[in-house]
């Protein structure tokens, strides 16, 4: 079965900092990745995703998460965060082909401080 | 497209009640989901269906029922509603570049 690690559930920053949230996966095949962002009081939106190609994928807002597949890692990073970046965000994984199940990691609150 | 519409909102429920969670696409996805979603655990997979008429259980269906009788409605039902179901639940569906549109949530408490 698959599964998401993800290792900072709370993470604190001013304005201007920059970002890498860590998340990790365990899955034997090929897989699909995903970062989503919920915003206080919303339900989860997709910032970006990776099927294949360019490991590097750029998502919304500026962000962006690298796949490396020696370390079955999909971190998401931000070079300069902002107030309205304060949200939880949450890294998913389904393996790849046809209608297959997600699973979610835990999430990591983020805040930010103006 | 109105996308995923839940209802309702907001639900307060007594021990060992029922209700239904409404759920409706107008996408015609044929990929839809229930999740939960409770504080430090992230988002459980309840339910899931593959098309009309077919469902299948997620990581978490004690207390919970699903069916799917067209493509685009998917209600969730509580049999027997206990303080451990108190969560917020979200549907989903999966478009056609394999991404989740979630609905609004609905948060339900039970007492």
């Amino acid at each position: 079965a698959q599964s998401v690690s993800q290792h900072n559930h709370h993470v604190i920053l001013s304005e201007a900092a920059s970002l890498e949230l860590g998340c990790n996966y365990s899955y034997g095949g090929t897989v699909n990745l995903f970062w989503y962002v919920q915003y206080p009081g919303q339900h989860l939106q997709l910032l970006l995703k990776y099927f294949s190609g360019d490991p590097l994928v750029k998502g919304i807002k500026g962000f962006e998460a690298e796949f490396i597949k020696s370390k079955f890692s999909f971190n998401l990073r931000k070079p300069s965060v902002q107030w309205s970046d304060t949200a939880e965000y949450f890294c998913a994984v389904s393996n790849s082909g046809g209608y297959q199940k997600v699973t979610f990691g835990i999430g990591t609150k983020l805040q930010v401080i103006p | 497209n109105a996308g995923v519409t839940q209802t309702p909102k907001f639900q307060v429920l007594k021990t060992g009640q029922s209700m239904t969670l409404q759920c409706a696409q107008d996408m015609n996805h044929e990929y839809m989901s229930w999740y939960r979603q409770d504080p430090g655990m992230g988002l459980r997979l309840i339910h899931y269906s593959v098309g009309a008429g077919i469902t299948d259980q997620g990581e978490v269906p004690n207390g919970y029922n699903v069916s799917r009788s067209t493509t685009e409605d998917f209600p969730l039902r509580l049999l027997s509603a206990a303080p451990s179901q108190t969560s917020v639940y979200f549907c989903a569906s999966l478009t056609n570049d394999r991404r989740y549109t979630f609905g609004s949530g609905t948060r339900l408490t039970v007492v």
